[in-house]
């Protein structure tokens, strides 16, 4: 169960795009549609932000998108605010019962 | 609204053992499954495992088998998470978070606050 791989750091100016990947494998990724994001402020607790690869949980803004094509997963974040600013990890259901995370990206907000 | 308290911080000497709690309330335990995900300073989330909270059934991460055990109370809507032989690297918070095959997508939509866990002699 190797960690799903993703870009240590992404940036954008407030307003702008920015697409965050998460590569895994088509035993987590790639086989299953159920690629969730959370996003997590320091001191804090993840936060749920995506699921099932494109849902948004009830609440989260929908400048928040998500979209995958083979292994690969990505987090789309639109109208960049500067409360986006955070880390934010992917994590893949692997079958078997076993679940795995990215390594994290911190988003920058210029 | 759906919540899970967590235990307060502890520090360990390396050897020993650590037991977590995680207390639910608003919404019924029995029909999800706890998670378990730990994270260490500066580091990412890490999976552990999970029970469900109905059947008991349970499943590790094979990099913590042997040293972990998540057990549940369903009287008092509580989870624990049980690791032993704690060395320095095992420094960490440790967090619960909520999870349903059809109702979460296999995602974890309530998470508790994060317990610390130190571990220095």
């Amino acid at each position: 169960q190797s960690a799903l791989t993703q870009p240590p750091s992404a940036s954008g100016s407030p307003g702008q795009s920015v697409t965050i990947s998460c590569t895994g494998t088509s035993s987590d990724v790639g086989g299953y549609e159920y690629v969730s994001w959370y996003q997590q402020h320091p001191g804090k607790a993840p936060k749920l932000m995506i699921y099932e690869v494109t849902k948004r949980p009830s609440g989260v803004p929908d400048r928040f998108s998500g979209s995958k094509s083979g292994n690969t997963a990505s987090l789309t974040v639109s109208g960049l605010q500067a409360e986006d600013e955070a880390d934010y990890y992917c994590n893949s259901y692997a079958g078997s019962s076993y679940w795995v995370f990215g390594g994290g990206t911190k988003l920058t907000v210029l | 609204q759906v919540q899970h308290v967590q235990s307060g911080a502890e520090m360990k000497k390396p050897g020993a053992s650590v037991k977590v709690s995680c207390k639910a309330s608003g919404y019924t335990f029995t029909t999800y499954a706890i998670h378990w995900v730990r994270q260490a300073p500066g580091q990412r989330l890490e999976w552990m495992g999970w029970i469900n909270a109905g059947s008991g059934n349970t499943k590790y991460s094979q990099k913590f088998q042997g040293r972990v055990t998540i057990t549940r109370d369903t009287s008092a809507s509580t989870a624990y998470m049980d690791l032993s032989s704690l060395r320095s690297e095992d420094t960490a918070v440790y967090y619960c978070a909520r999870q349903h095959d059809t109702l979460t997508g296999y995602s974890f939509d309530y998470w508790g606050q994060g317990t610390l866990v130190t571990v220095s002699s």
